[in-house]
């Protein structure tokens, strides 16, 4: 496609589910970006990958949390036993070069609620 | 306390108003960025800057390296300009540092 395509757009989960969140980077983008974003604020770092490379991992915030992007296109955010601290929208984006150097582009976002 | 603070946080205004949004940030940037996200989620990059300023139509975005402060400017603002204006810095390991956002509602 066009854009950055992420799915599912809504989830729902119960407290202890495990949930995958895709993201689809428009082809040919070397960087992904995933982002938090709690109801009301602005949207906090998660992790980022250079092609298959994560290189940035620190704002995961347990070890409940975990990504990957295998082939260096498309990339999965898993979050294992969620908690209800955990809903929010997690934002995708990708950038040809990286965030420094290129513009962003964003996914819709999968809205996550944990009941 | 945030690396990155905007302000006003609220802002309603008539249409149009000439409107200024502003962007502090703590450390240095390799660049800055603005971004527009209306409700339902979906975030649009406006500007990406390091130095100067840009335009593009209605927005302007300046930025000035040495005070550490961007601002972004809409002129002749309309109601369709409603919408929540993200001021994000890049810089270190490549991702952003987001502010809060500025919620900006334009009454026709």
């Amino acid at each position: 496609g066009a854009g950055v395509s992420q799915s599912p757009r809504y989830k729902v989960a119960k407290r202890g589910q495990d949930v995958a969140l895709r993201c689809d980077p428009i082809s040919g983008h070397v960087s992904l970006f995933w982002y938090q974003q709690a109801l009301g604020q602005g949207p906090e770092f998660l992790t980022y990958f250079q092609n298959e490379a994560q290189l940035d991992k620190s704002g995961l915030p347990s070890d409940r949390f975990f990504a990957e992007r295998p082939e260096g296109s498309v990339s999965t955010l898993k979050i294992q036993r969620t908690q209800q601290e955990d809903s929010a929208v997690y934002l995708c984006a990708s950038s040809f070069s990286g965030a420094n150097t290129g513009e962003l582009f964003f996914g819709e976002g999968s809205r996550l609620t944990v009941l | 306390k945030n690396e990155v603070e905007q302000s006003p946080q609220n802002l309603t205004a008539q249409e149009g108003e000439f409107i200024t949004i502003n962007c502090s940030y703590s450390v240095g940037i390799s660049a800055l960025h603005w971004l527009q996200q209306h409700p339902g989620g979906g975030i649009v990059s406006l500007f990406m800057l390091s130095s100067g300023k840009k335009k593009h139509g209605r927005l302007i975005a300046t930025i000035n390296i040495q005070e550490k402060h961007s601002s972004l400017h809409i002129t002749a603002s309309h109601p369709r300009d409603s919408a929540v204006y993200i001021c994000a810095r890049g810089g270190g390991a490549d991702g952003l540092t987001f502010g809060k956002g500025t919620h900006l509602i334009i009454q026709p």
